[in-house]
């Protein structure tokens, strides 16, 4: 049974490019969390999906940042204009259920120049 | 509110073992452990429910002390393999919606041969 999928595993925008970074959950698994994770600090909670619904994106900017899960193919975290202070490592992570729990993804480093 | 990690960092010998503790100013419901070794997944060790449960798996175990709001991991015997950076994620609140996990800022375990 393959893990949580990320990619791209590394990505390397100029400022005001748009990023788009992919996750595929784990076989069975509907629900979908994004964290990011600056140098030295914790994952921080950004957004929950899961197929086709938003159901908690309080950790999320409200500018320039969406997130979707689709009902086909894998849920994308969308970073538009992105500024220098968006270079993080973005994990996703999935569950089958939401209380059960989260396995993460290996993340992908986003580098913005 | 982000749970409170100590130590920040610890350095063994082979064998030797170590205490990480992870308190939060918010009533509790459950935390989660997990082990991220650099540049890789965070993987998830154990999670502790309400109930002051504590959970093993082999040399690592953990206690949550709910009316504390505090939990702590045990690593006994320490191997290479245990090196990387501990982080414990809570839920607060009632329980039920553990998708909003509140990351410490880690412990870095460092094993030396």
């Amino acid at each position: 049974n393959a893990g949580v999928m990320q990619n791209p595993r590394h990505l390397v925008r100029r400022r005001g490019q748009e990023a788009r970074l992919r996750c595929s959950p784990m076989k069975g698994h509907s629900h979908v969390y994004w964290y990011r994770q600056l140098p030295e600090e914790g994952l921080k909670f950004m957004v929950y999906l899961q197929k086709e619904n938003i159901i908690d994106e309080s950790g999320m900017p409200k500018e320039r940042f969406s997130a979707e899960f689709p009902k086909e193919g894998p849920s994308i975290l969308r970073i538009q204009q992105v500024v220098r202070g968006d270079s993080a490592a973005y994990f996703c992570a999935s569950s089958p259920t939401p209380v059960r729990t989260q396995y993460f993804g290996p993340g992908t480093r986003l580098l913005v120049l | 509110q982000q749970p409170v990690q100590s130590p920040q960092a610890v350095i063994l010998r082979e064998g030797e073992d170590a205490v990480i503790n992870c308190s939060s100013s918010k009533a509790l419901y459950s935390v989660h452990w997990y082990r991220q070794k650099h540049g890789e997944a965070p993987v998830f060790l154990m999670i502790l429910l309400k109930g002051g449960e504590q959970k093993g798996h082999e040399k690592i175990s953990a206690s949550f002390n709910e009316k504390k709001q505090q939990s702590s991991l045990y690593l006994t015997a320490s191997q290479l393999s245990y090196s990387g950076t501990y982080f414990c994620g809570t839920e607060s609140g009632s329980g039920g919606s553990n998708y909003k996990l509140t990351f410490g800022k880690g412990t870095l375990l460092t094993v030396n041969p």
